[in-house]
């Protein structure tokens, strides 16, 4: 079993709606849990982080973690054209040392 | 982030010669590591620096790769004897402190090295 573990997609979403993306994580320890987004061909950039079980939002953004069940999600409301893009999940090594990655969930937002 | 300076941004090599990439953190930044990315695959971890010390070199291949973050100057990754698998884009990150859970890491744009 992967670390982090997300659907590479692509997900493809209608302007306006909601996007959803999931990732799971297979150490129990972990903490904390950060999306990224990343267009093609450059950095990744990061849209937040969420430490506690529940939902922290950013905007358009919603990050939720449930812990007993290992997973993460993210949100995308309102869906722009703009947020085509891949999302990247990734965990914290306990050390703190290296971030682990998911593969990502690319995202297409159709207009 | 573009207060994370790396560069070049594209190098190319034919296979043996040597790759340096260099990096430079955001001021005030003490704390680097190096990701590399293969094409269509997620960021994998290589290594993490602090000035003058290599504090985990886990994700490093065993041989032809190094890094250091001397005192005064960039980070720098070095791929000795390049083969087309190194083919890929490297990132590096840098942060204020030691990572911590909650700790943020900003990336720079990336060195795109590609193995002719």
């Amino acid at each position: 079993q992967k670390e982090v573990e997300q659907n590479s997609g692509p997900l493809s979403v209608p302007e306006g709606a909601i996007a959803s993306l999931n990732c799971t994580y297979s150490d129990r320890g972990s903490q904390s849990f950060f999306w990224y987004r990343q267009y093609s061909g450059k950095s990744p950039e990061l849209i937040m982080f969420i430490y506690s079980n529940g939902d922290k939002e950013d905007g358009r953004f919603t990050a939720q973690l449930n812990k007993a069940s290992q997973y993460v999600s993210l949100l995308i409301r309102d869906s722009q054209p703009s947020d085509s893009a891949t999302y990247l999940c990734a965990v914290p090594s306990t050390t703190g040392n290296k971030l682990t990655f998911g593969g990502g969930t690319r995202v297409l937002v159709k207009p | 982030n573009a207060g994370v300076m790396q560069n070049p941004r594209h190098l190319v090599r034919r296979r043996g010669q040597e790759a340096r990439l260099r990096c430079s953190p955001m001021k005030g930044h003490s704390h680097v590591y190096w990701y590399r990315q293969l094409p269509e695959e997620g960021l994998k971890f290589m290594v993490y620096l602090q000035k003058e010390n290599i504090i985990d070199e886990s994700g490093m291949p065993k041989e032809r790769f190094s890094a250091e973050f001397p005192k005064e100057g960039p980070s720098i990754l070095r791929i000795q004897q390049v083969v087309r698998g190194d083919s890929a884009a490297y990132f590096c990150a840098s942060s204020s402190r030691p990572r911590g859970p909650n700790t943020e890491a900003f990336f720079g744009q990336g060195t795109r090295l590609t193995v002719v």
